[in-house]
């Protein structure tokens, strides 16, 4: 059961543009939601995660945006950067399953100079 | 910054050969876990250590796969016999609060 959706699967996005990836959960017991940022021959980095408590957090260039009632969170790039060309994973988790981490399918970004 | 340590970073295999993977956590950090990561897809939790207890392994393939956690500190992964599924990015992360997982560099697996 892929309790985690996550599109596009691939993004192209110029330089200085804003990078939107979605991705919508199906348990109401999730009450954790990071993104994780992946490099080539690299583990997946912590980016930014949000609770549920709140519908918005922003690290710099990174937003999250949280809408509980449609089970759905996105990750806002905005002024993308070539350097930011990586593949991008969401996932949730919840405290009762020992906060282990339940990861959507990833997208690839390509942002173009 | 700590980092959590993995090894090897490659192996060839053939197939019905066994093999290892070795991971040191983060000092201090209770909660280990092994997932696998085929290319072009998500992590998959294959393992959950609480110190040396496992807390979950229900999607770890059992007739082959082994993981232990001796002192609960570094832990190894074993895959007796290998099959050519079985190549993919074998992660180690580790965590000390909820969600927030450090992972490795991965060993990368190709079994031939």
């Amino acid at each position: 059961q892929q309790q985690v959706k996550q599109s596009p699967q691939s993004l192209i996005v110029q330089k200085g543009g804003i990078s939107i990836i979605n991705c919508a959960y199906e348990n109401t017991a999730f009450d954790y939601f990071p993104w994780y940022q992946q490099f080539p021959g690299k583990g997946p980095a912590l980016l930014i995660a949000i609770r549920p408590d709140v519908s918005e957090k922003k690290e710099g260039r990174f937003t999250i945006s949280f809408n509980k009632s449609a089970k759905q969170f996105s990750l806002h790039i905005m002024d993308s950067q070539p350097g930011d060309s990586a593949t991008y994973f969401c996932a949730a988790s919840m405290k009762t399953s020992g906060s282990r981490l339940t990861f959507g399918e990833g997208t690839q970004l390509t942002v173009n100079p | 910054e700590a980092e959590v340590a993995q090894s090897p970073r490659y192996k060839i295999t053939e197939k019905s050969q066994a093999v290892a993977f070795w991971c040191d956590p983060i000092s201090g950090h209770a909660t280990l876990y092994w997932y696998r990561q085929i290319l072009g897809q998500g992590p998959e939790l294959l393992v959950q250590f609480q110190d040396e207890s496992v807390v979950d392994d229900s999607q770890l393939p059992k007739d082959r796969f082994s993981a232990e956690r001796l002192k609960g500190v570094d832990s190894t992964l074993k895959i007796q016999p290998a099959e050519l599924g079985d190549s993919a990015m074998y992660l180690c992360a580790s965590s000390r609060t909820q969600g927030k997982l450090f992972f490795g560099s991965g060993t990368q697996l190709s079994v031939l």
